[in-house]
């Protein structure tokens, strides 16, 4: 069957490291997402991709990266860990349909 | 730009009774899509109903059914025979019907507590 799925299901790092979040689907989708959760803001889109090689800035951006070298995978980085990116990070794919998402990622940096 | 919000941050329902959560969202477009998650403790996003823009009849499934009213940007979820397991987060969310542009919009969650 095919699935989305995120690396790893729990992080601890600390101020200043460099992060990277993996996120891995075989529905073959062009479309993908990483959403960040928050309590009181709900889901917020931080970056997105409609492509290989195509990448977008969501509304919450500042001190992410993303790149797409493949369909199936859309890595996030922190380049510099902050506490304010303590978060759920959720990553998504779409066939311009329904958005299927992932398990979550919990990042917590101290 | 779209804005989705949920007015009700907590809920509480009896098991068997229903249960409605509110959702308004404010956008320019005229055909559009609307969906209600799930997000049980699992921390699963579990999509619940989706409703089109361009339908006017409101969206069912199963125990759960909307109550789109388009002219108000109204978009409630209605939970009949709620059971245990409807205990969760719920978020609406928002996304334009343009092609490529299948970017959600989401409120900020509506907790429901399902009691005995």
């Amino acid at each position: 069957d095919a699935e989305i799925t995120q690396s790893p299901r729990h992080k601890i790092t600390e101020t200043g490291r460099q992060v990277t979040l993996a996120c891995h689907q075989t529905w073959n989708h062009n479309n993908m997402f990483w959403y960040r959760q928050d309590l009181g803001h709900g889901l917020r889109l931080i970056h997105y991709s409609y492509g290989v090689h195509d990448t977008n800035k969501g509304e919450v951006s500042d001190g992410y990266s993303v790149s797409r070298s493949n369909t199936e995978d859309l890595p996030l980085t922190l380049e510099s860990a902050a506490s304010s990116q303590t978060s759920v990070y959720f990553c998504a794919s779409s066939d311009n349909d329904e958005q299927y998402f992932g398990p979550g990622t919990r990042l917590t940096v101290t | 730009a779209q804005t989705v919000t949920q007015s009700q941050p907590e809920m509480s329902v009896q098991e068997a009774e229903t249960v409605t959560l509110s959702c308004t969202y404010d956008t320019s477009e005229s055909d559009y899509y609307l969906f209600w998650y799930k997000q049980p403790p699992s921390r699963q996003m579990i999509l619940v109903i989706r409703q089109e823009a361009y339908k006017q009849q409101n969206a069912t499934e199963n125990r759960f059914s909307v109550n789109f009213q388009k002219a108000a940007k109204s978009f409630s979820l209605k939970i009949s025979d709620s059971q245990l397991g409807d205990a969760a987060m719920y978020f609406c969310a928002y996304r334009p019907y343009t092609g490529t542009a299948s970017k959600l919009t989401f409120g900020t969650g509506t907790r429901l507590q399902v009691t005995l």
